[in-house]
């Protein structure tokens, strides 16, 4: 079955706390993307990967960290530096720039 | 600051009817415009994509696309209460880009 995972499905983060958020894909899509839902609020683009080894920040990179060592895998590091991380994490991936497809999401709360 | 504009709704139709969905878009290249659906707690799911002028149906779904008017709506024909989802609309700018800008959404209720 093709299609894209996120990992953990729940998460809890204490003050000052580095987490990561995992996706996983295996649509052997090009790029993959991160995304952060508030309620009441449409999507907004943390970073976007195009290729291994390359990202880009998207509207609201600050506080977030990612790395793309492999085509499959693209996670999220929530920093201690984002002062409002409770939020759904939603990732997503394309072929090049085309539909996106959205994985599970994972929910982040800060206790 | 490339905005895509939906009402928020939310719209109520009866089962059976025609649910009438709208967007605009403010940037004037845009050039793919998505439609998703997302049920409550759940990630968003793509059920149409147009790229040209005019109407794009896919069963009880139309997609329409008006580029001069920077107008993009989605009907839904024979609206079943399976259909009551938040509905968003997506724009992708430009030749090559990967950015899509997303509406807040328009929550539909259809009512037995």
């Amino acid at each position: 079955d093709g299609g894209i995972t996120q990992s953990p499905k729940y998460l809890f983060r204490k003050e000052g706390q580095n987490v990561t958020l995992s996706c996983e894909q295996n649509l052997n899509h090009d790029a993959m993307y991160w995304y952060r839902q508030d309620p009441g609020q449409g999507l907004r683009l943390i970073y976007y990967s195009q290729i291994v080894n390359d990202f880009q920040k998207g509207d609201i990179a600050e506080g977030y960290s990612v790395s793309r060592e492999k085509k499959e895998s693209f996670p999220l590091t929530v920093t201690s530096a984002q002062k409002n991380p409770t939020a759904f994490y939603l990732c997503a991936s394309s072929k090049e720039y085309n539909e996106q497809f959205f994985g599970p999401g994972t929910r982040l709360t800060v206790l | 600051q490339k905005e895509v504009e939906q009402n928020s709704g939310p719209l109520s139709v009866p089962e059976g009817a025609i649910a009438s969905l709208n967007c605009t878009y403010s940037d004037r290249v845009s050039q793919s415009f998505f439609w998703y659906r997302q049920y409550s707690g759940k990630s968003p799911e793509l059920i149409m994509s147009i790229y040209s002028n005019g109407d794009k149906e896919d069963g009880r779904f139309t997609a329409q696309l008006n580029k001069a008017s920077q107008y993009v709506s989605l009907l839904i024909r024979d609206s079943q209460p399976s259909d009551s989802a938040t509905y968003l609309c997506a724009v992708l700018s430009g030749a090559g880009s990967y950015q899509l800008t997303f509406g807040k959404g328009t929550k539909l209720s259809v009512i037995p």
